[in-house]
């Protein structure tokens, strides 16, 4: 079945520091990248949407140059967490649609990122 | 706007319990609705995917109900077991690739 690999599955870091989080289609080829954010005690919330090769599209309320998603390949996405501070701390967890061949994999979740800014 | 709510917010049953837990939504044009469980600090394994045409999907101990037109779907645990202990997350698709609307969950707790 497919695959996602995330990356690291928890991080702590200093205010003020950039973090990267990485989603790796093991299997297949993830078009389409989706970025969910879940803090404490509250449900996942869409942050962006990002097809290999194009700009992701940001929801409402995140701020596009502090969250950066690059999706240059079919077989990786990455989550730039830049100048990050206490209230970014999260759970982070992307979901990967794409295909094999002629197989279309639905969605596949990532095992997440716990984010925790001192 | 899509908007997901789950009941109850929280339960605590025996071991061997049979238990229903609620899921609505608000706009019935969805393409499929996906329950979840989450552990604690982890991420999320997928249990059953009801497509908008169908009514229900079975698997193993759970079954899950559709009625589209109401906005609600109800997941059903037979003879609950302390390892079912987690939180249970309802999502409905907006549409064919496009992302899920998640509601808040329901943190099941099952004691021995």
């Amino acid at each position: 079945g497919a695959v996602v690999s995330q990356h690291p599955s928890w991080v702590i870091c200093k205010s003020g520091t950039s973090v990267k989080i990485e989603c790796r289609s093991l299997d297949f080829q993830a078009t389409t990248m989706f970025w969910y954010r879940q803090f404490p005690k509250q449900s996942l919330m869409l942050m962006a949407t990002s097809n290999e090769g194009s700009k992701a599209t940001y929801e409402q309320g995140v701020e596009k140059d502090k969250f950066l998603i690059n999706h240059a390949s079919l077989t990786l996405s990455t989550l730039t967490v830049t100048s990050a501070h206490p209230e970014d701390s999260s759970f982070y967890i992307c979901s990967a649609r794409g295909f094999s061949g002629r197989e279309n994999y639905g969605y596949t979740f990532g095992s997440g990122t716990r984010l925790t800014v001192v | 706007k899509q908007e997901v709510t789950q009941i109850p917010a929280a339960l605590s049953v025996p071991e061997g319990e049979n238990l229903v837990l609620n899921c609505s939504f608000t706009d019935s044009a969805i393409y499929n609705l996906q329950w979840f469980r989450q552990d604690p600090g982890k991420g999320l394994t997928s249990l059953l995917l009801i497509q908008s045409s169908q009514r229900e999907q079975t698997s193993g101990r759970l079954n899950a109900s559709l009625d589209k037109s109401s906005g609600r779907s109800t997941l059903y645990i037979a003879a609950s077991q302390p390892g079912d202990s987690a939180t249970y997350l309802c999502a409905v698709n907006l549409g064919y690739g496009q992302n899920f609307v998640f509601g808040p969950g329901t943190r099941l707790s099952v004691l021995p």
